[in-house]
């Protein structure tokens, strides 16, 4: 059974704060992790493919680091905003014989910014 | 350029029921994964389908079930509909191999 974790599971802070969530998956046969962002009545959206340990990811005020060896994933974000209030979702894809195949997902950390 | 496109919206059902959810791919993707999202957890891994073929699956009893077709799009199929079946239903496409997945809307299933 693979085991992704993601804490906190809900978080608010004020807006321009910068915030941190964590990402736990399994140390052995990785393959790549994924970060989501669900915005409430649309679809999830990909943020950062991470594949290498030690990657570090930044799209705007979004960052991400990988530490495949201990299994974990931070995302930042950096001067919180209204509009990055989501859902956050990381996923976990394992080695095996194929670069396809199932993602196993955390339950993901709601994020809410107040203004 | 369009991306996953999932139909119906919204669907109500009754126990016992059974229900087809359809799925189009974004243009130039090939493989098509569904996810079912019940309330407070994360997405769970139903079935991938590449190649008219399914792929892979995930712990999913034999009542669901899929197909795709030549133009890559694809069905999720649901027989004797339990309460429990009640979630949102995610559609993904991916297209080349380590790319990310894009998702559709999500069929929102109730069964009653």
């Amino acid at each position: 059974i693979l085991n992704v974790e993601q804490s906190p599971q809900s978080l608010h802070v004020q807006e321009g704060d910068s915030t941190n969530f964590t990402c736990s998956f399994p140390s052995s046969n990785f393959y790549a992790l994924h970060w989501y962002r669900w915005e409430t009545a649309k679809s999830p959206e990909a943020l950062f493919v991470m594949t290498l340990n030690g990657d570090e990811k930044k799209k705007g005020r979004i960052s991400a680091t990988l530490n495949t060896k201990e299994g974990y994933s931070y995302l930042y974000i950096k001067g919180s905003q209204p509009e990055d209030s989501a859902t956050y979702l990381c996923a976990f894809r394992r080695a095996g014989g194929t670069s396809y195949g199932k993602l196993t997902f955390g339950q993901g950390t709601i994020l809410t910014v107040h203004p | 350029d369009a991306g996953v496109t999932q139909s119906p919206t919204h669907l109500i059902k009754t126990r016992g029921q059974q229900v087809t959810l359809r799925c189009s791919p974004k243009s130039g993707h090939d493989t098509v994964s569904w996810y079912q999202q019940a309330l407070g957890q994360g997405p769970q891994f139903i079935f991938q389908y590449y190649e008219e073929e399914e792929r892979q699956r995930g712990n999913f009893p034999d009542r669901f079930s899929g197909h795709q077709f030549p133009n890559y799009s694809s069905e999720l199929n649901v027989n004797a509909l339990w309460l429990g079946d009640s979630a949102l239903y995610l559609c993904a496409s991916e297209g080349q191999g380590g790319s990310p997945l894009h998702f559709g809307n999500g069929t929102r299933l109730t069964v009653t």
